[in-house]
């Protein structure tokens, strides 16, 4: 296991249109989150999952955003009709639960344009 | 008044200085306090993880704790060019559900 892998690396896209990225965590970890970072600024939390289900959402995360992590495995997130300030990189991480000694990996990102 | 305070820099030092690097928090029951490096176009990666107050060394870095005064530092010793990154201190919500961030203070090692 290599880690926790984001796909893609990079995407461009137009406004309006929907994008979706893949997250595959580190196999043996229970939760999975999503952060979204803009220049200048640290990583927002958006979600996470416990196995497969959905604990929390941050009120940053509109209608138009939607993930999932079917069988607890790999995660999606899902932006419909993209809009400029959707701009920014979408970091995932997974983990155990958080606490004393436990460490939550993060991947490279996705980095989101939209023009 | 955001959680997690941090000094978006830029911070421009000396190779072989000593830097220093802060954090102020307004949330008392924060107990895990974390570092993390970011270099440019990467992911988030730990460096120094404590647990309540109290100093914690790891080589040339040293992360310090006052639960009292709400205010956690890392300390580089001998900086290196390589050291030049964004670093990003982080707390876990009481709830241990997710890591709160702050801005990030951007680090540049001068050779």
């Amino acid at each position: 296991d290599t880690g926790v892998s984001q796909d893609p690396r990079h995407k461009i896209t137009k406004r309006g249109q929907n994008v979706t990225f893949r997250c595959d965590p580190i196999s043996e970890h229970n939760r999975l989150y999503w952060y979204r970072q803009t220049l200048g600024q640290g990583p927002e939390f958006l979600t996470y999952f416990q196995n497969e289900a959905q604990l929390e959402k941050s009120r940053l995360l509109s209608d138009r955003f939607s993930a999932e992590r079917p069988k607890g495995s790999f995660s999606t997130l899902e932006i419909q009709r993209t809009e400029q300030g959707d701009s920014a990189m979408y970091l995932c991480a997974s983990s155990f639960r958080l606490g004393v000694n436990t460490e939550a990996f993060f991947g490279q990102g996705t980095r989101l344009t939209v023009v | 008044q955001k959680e997690v305070e941090q000094d978006p820099g830029p911070l421009s030092v000396p190779e072989g200085a000593i830097v220093s690097l802060n954090c102020t928090y307004s949330n008392s029951a924060f107990q895990y306090f974390m570092w993390y490096r970011q270099y440019s176009r990467k992911g988030p990666e730990l460096l120094m993880y404590t647990y309540s107050s109290g100093n914690k060394e790891d080589g040339r870095f040293t992360a310090q704790v006052d639960k009292s005064s709400k205010y956690i530092s890392l300390f580089i010793r001998d900086s290196q060019p390589s050291d030049s990154a964004t670093y990003l201190c982080a707390m876990i919500d009481p709830g241990g559900d997710k890591i709160i961030f702050g801005k990030g203070t951007r680090l540049h090692i001068l050779p």
